[in-house]
């Protein structure tokens, strides 16, 4: 069955990195964009980043541009995301998720999520 | 503040129904698709309609969407308690290049 498992949150202090995992399993992982979406404590979805199948195309949301790097490994069908630079506000569980080719930007499967507080 | 806009709270009584509300503008709505979730905290968030109303295998059809101009909607009928959860619609925008997700809409079943 589909598989997305989130790891590497964590407790990190503001100004510090931060990388997450998510390994997949159960689907063809090279056709699929991948998406990073996180929820902040008692707020909403929020997306943060996206790349497309050809491990070239990304996209970012405008609070982390410049901060934040996905990347994946379509070899070990894992996706990452590197959080450089954190600030209190990137507090959230975050989610990985898979977009089908033509869904219109649809999240059909997702992890359980990794915890990430930043905090002094 | 999102730019897609949801009422933050919606409610009905078990076998009721209830519409939930989705606006947003031409670089989104107007242009793109619509996709909502259901989101029970703690759990990960679920895809209930994709592509404005069509449903993945597993939902049932009592939960629809439409999508007219720049608005779109989630319909629930025969609500169950269990339907009580967070419901976002999300959509596409060519001017922020960005998924966008709605504020959400707080659904309790009386």
């Amino acid at each position: 069955q589909v598989q997305l498992v989130e790891s590497g949150g964590g407790v990190v202090q503001p100004g510090r990195s931060l990388r997450l995992s998510c390994a997949t399993s159960g689907f063809n992982f090279r056709p699929y964009a991948l998406h990073w979406v996180r929820q902040a404590p008692n707020k909403g979805l929020e997306w943060v980043a996206m790349i497309w199948s050809d491990g070239i195309t990304k996209f970012y949301a405008d609070s982390v541009k410049g901060r934040f790097t996905v990347a994946r490994d379509n070899s070990k069908s894992t996706l990452s995301l590197q959080m450089n630079n954190l600030r209190a506000e990137d507090t959230a569980m975050y989610y990985c998720t898979r977009d089908p080719h033509g869904s219109g930007w649809a999240f059909d499967f997702w992890g359980q999520g990794a915890l990430v507080t930043v905090s002094s | 503040q999102s730019v897609l806009t949801q009422p933050p709270s919606a409610s009905g009584t078990p076998g009721q129904g209830v519409t939930i509300s989705c606006s947003g503008g031409s670089s989104n709505i107007g242009t793109y698709t619509v996709n909502w979730y259901q989101h029970i905290p703690g759990t990960a968030p679920k895809l209930l309609i994709y592509l404005d109303n069509l449903r993945p295998s597993g939902v049932p059809d009592r939960i629809s969407g439409s999508k007219s101009g720049t608005s779109a909607s989630l319909a629930i009928s025969g609500l169950h308690s269990e339907d009580e959860a967070d419901y976002y619609c999300s959509s596409w925008d060519d001017s922020l290049n960005a998924v966008l997700f709605g504020g959400g809409t707080r659904l309790t079943v009386l």
